[in-house]
């Protein structure tokens, strides 16, 4: 089946600086992929839409200057938590789309994020 | 707004029984609606799609059904086993298979041997 990583798995960052998650397509191409945030015990909250080439699509709500999303190439898709905080602290999933028919949107492991 | 609910929040059972977890949307125009399970700490699995044209999907000992018109899906569990537990959402796509999934609350389901 179809493979999406990120990496990394976890990370530790002080208040104040930014951090970057990698979600990568390993064995097929994207032209779509999604960010979601998951708070503990919480189900998934959509954050933005990402499209290669083109500007992300953000939610309601979520600060597009503070969640950064960059998706260069087909294969990888780039989240950058600025200027992080304590409550940005969560598990962040993202997820692939493969192509336009039914299930085929993959998703990534997740990335668990702790602000300090 | 699509909001997506699902009962009960959390489940505790002895192994080898018949579950049901229910989910509900509130606006009945969805394109399809997928389950998926969740284990601690990590991303998730696809279980089950159905269609919007469709009534049931089965796989092995799951079983998914949809009733469109009232916003309602069913997630069937037989014989469960404590390798069930985890968290099982259900999340319903508007428009196309490449639309954003609006994802449920969850179920948190405990098997213990």
């Amino acid at each position: 089946g179809a493979v999406v990583s990120q990496h990394p798995s976890w990370v530790i960052c002080k208040s104040g600086t930014s951090v970057k998650i990698e979600c990568r397509s390993l064995d097929f191409q994207a032209t779509t992929m999604f960010w979601y945030r998951q708070f503990p015990k919480q189900s998934l909250m959509l954050m933005a839409t990402s499209n290669e080439g083109s500007k992300a699509t953000y939610e309601q709500g979520v600060e597009k200057d503070k969640f950064l999303i960059n998706h260069a190439s087909l294969t990888l898709s780039t989240l950058t938590v600025t200027s992080a905080h304590p409550e940005d602290s969560s598990f962040y999933i993202c997820s692939a789309l493969r192509g336009t028919g039914a299930n085929e949107q993959y998703f990534g492991p997740g990335t668990r994020l702790t602000v300090t | 707004k699509q909001e997506v609910t699902q009962i009960p929040a959390a489940l505790s059972v002895p192994e080898g029984e018949n579950l049901v977890l229910n989910c509900s949307f509130t606006d009945s125009a969805i394109y399809n609606l997928q389950w998926f399970r969740q284990d601690p700490g990590k991303g998730l699995t696809s279980l089950l799609l159905i269609q919007s044209s469709q009534r049931e999907q089965t796989s092995g000992r799951l079983n998914a059904s949809l009733d469109k018109s009232s916003g309602r899906s069913t997630l069937y569990i037989a014989a469960s086993q404590p390798g069930d537990s985890a968290t099982y959402l259900c999340a319903v796509r508007r428009r196309r298979n490449t639309d954003k999934l609006i994802f449920g609350t969850g179920t948190r389901l405990q098997v213990f041997p």
